[in-house]
């Protein structure tokens, strides 16, 4: 079945560092979405990316969707201690919508 | 405008008991989607709703079933619980059909004894 693999599973940074997850997916995505969850908390929807090799910033934070929309990265720029927790991506089939497809997520820790 | 609510938030059981969890969603949001989360296996997609109607199904047994009410909350149960059924469980609503952003609650951590 489809799959989306997420790497690195574990990183840990000293404060100040840069930080990236990648997510690549077996089959075209229509979409991918990127979610944050704090240790004991709920995932958060951070973005969504649509277009073939878009490109998003949230201050710190930039988003890749690949040219063949295949693959997504996600890069922070030194990091913070609240940027820790697990981040996961999640993509929708480009044929068929409805099923939304995770990752294992990536847990960042962040050494202050 | 409120966001997603479950409850109970933590609830303990004995193997062989069933239970069910209840998840109301954002008002509008119309599709509800069910997952367990334990360590290191990340977010496993149980079931999604959409206008009382299930959309889709993950890879679990039969023991999980849910269902979806006409005002868009929605319940889960699982029935002769194992002590691998520990677990976090989250839902999430979207605001169509689950093609848009997820809104998790914040669980129900279920622990099987």
């Amino acid at each position: 079945g489809q799959q989306v693999m997420q790497i690195p599973q574990y990183q840990h940074v000293q404060e100040g560092e840069d930080f990236t997850t990648y997510c690549n997916s077996s089959t075209t995505l229509s979409n991918i979405q990127w979610y944050k969850q704090r240790p004991g908390g709920h995932p958060v929807f951070l973005i969504q990316l649509v277009k073939s090799g878009e490109v998003k910033k949230q201050k710190r934070l930039t988003f890749q969707f690949g040219e063949a929309k295949k693959n997504s990265s996600l890069h922070i720029t030194a990091t913070q201690t609240t940027d820790v927790g697990t981040y996961f991506c999640a993509g929708y089939n480009a044929g068929n919508n409805r099923k939304l497809i995770w990752g294992l997520g990536t847990s960042l820790a962040v050494n202050p | 405008k409120a966001g997603v609510t479950q409850t109970p938030r933590y609830l303990i059981k004995t193997r062989g008991q069933q239970v069910t969890l209840s998840c109301s969603p954002i008002s509008g949001h119309r599709s509800v989607s069910w997952y367990q989360q334990t360590p290191g296996q990340g977010l496993q997609f149980l079931f999604e709703y959409f206008s009382e109607t299930q959309r889709n199904k993950g890879n679990f047994p039969g023991r999980f079933s849910g269902r979806q009410f006409s005002n868009s909350r929605s319940e889960m149960n699982v029935s002769t619980l194992e002590l691998g059924d520990s677990a976090l469980y989250l839902c999430a609503s979207s605001s169509i059909g689950g093609t848009y952003e997820q809104y998790f609650g914040p669980g129900t951590r279920l622990t099987v004894t």
